[in-house]
């Protein structure tokens, strides 16, 4: 059973507007989360990270909210690029040291950014 | 500057056939990973090192083996490959600073006739 859902496979923005990507969590165990970027026969890239004592988390054009209560996780992308289009992972783990590459991964959200 | 590498990108095999994915990373990183993506999947984890010298299983471990060769490596082993193995694999790395950020290789695509 999936532990980390990331419900929309696609989302379609136009450039300049606002993405909001979802991701909902079962485990109440973890409390790091990670956003990473991935690009057609590339690996995938680390974005943006969010530890469960926040509730937000920004870095330039992205934003990464937490509400533990409601167990999920939005990232913002403002504003949104053409460059931008790519597969989205929402990963999370129960905590730092060795364990940290334990990531549960949820399955992905295709964004496409159309000019 | 490489990160990490993988080799080879591409392989077909035939069931039963066996090979080792070869994974070396050049960042001194204490911690590397063997994942594998399917379609509409997300990454899973196969097996993990925290340190040279351990390995312990992640998710899906069936039908792999693997050798934390030294610092740098960490081999990934398919004895008798079954089409269920057809995937994407990645390897990944991650330093002592445990910043969050793993390091991804480029992915190799393995296809299991």
């Amino acid at each position: 059973d999936q532990q980390v859902k990331q419900n929309s496979p696609s989302l379609s923005v136009q450039e300049g507007r606002i993405s909001i990507l979802n991701c909902d969590y079962t485990n109440s165990m973890f409390d790091y989360f990670l956003w990473y970027k991935k690009y057609p026969a590339e690996g995938p890239t680390f974005l943006i990270s969010i530890s469960s004592i926040k509730d937000k988390n920004e870095d330039g054009r992205f934003t990464v909210f937490l509400n533990k209560s409601a167990k999920h996780l939005s990232l913002h992308i403002v504003p949104s690029q053409p460059g931008d289009s790519a597969v989205y992972f929402c990963a999370a783990s129960e905590g730092r040291g060795s364990t940290l590459g334990r990531l549960y991964f949820g399955r992905g959200t295709q964004l496409t950014v159309w000019p | 500057n490489a990160g990490v590498t993988q080799t080879p990108k591409f392989q077909v095999l035939k069931t039963g056939q066996s090979m080792t994915l070869q994974c070396a990373q050049d960042m001194n990183h204490n911690s590397m990973y063997w994942y594998r993506q399917d379609p509409g999947m997300g990454l899973r984890l196969i097996y993990y090192s925290a340190s040279e010298g351990t390995t312990d299983k992640g998710e899906v471990p069936n039908g792999y083996n693997v050798s934390r060769l030294n610092k740098r490596e960490f081999s990934l082993r398919l004895e008798s490959a079954a089409p269920s193995q057809t995937s994407v694999y990645f390897c990944a790395s991650v330093g002592a600073a445990n910043t969050g950020e793993l390091f991804f290789g480029e992915g190799s695509r393995l296809t299991v006739l």
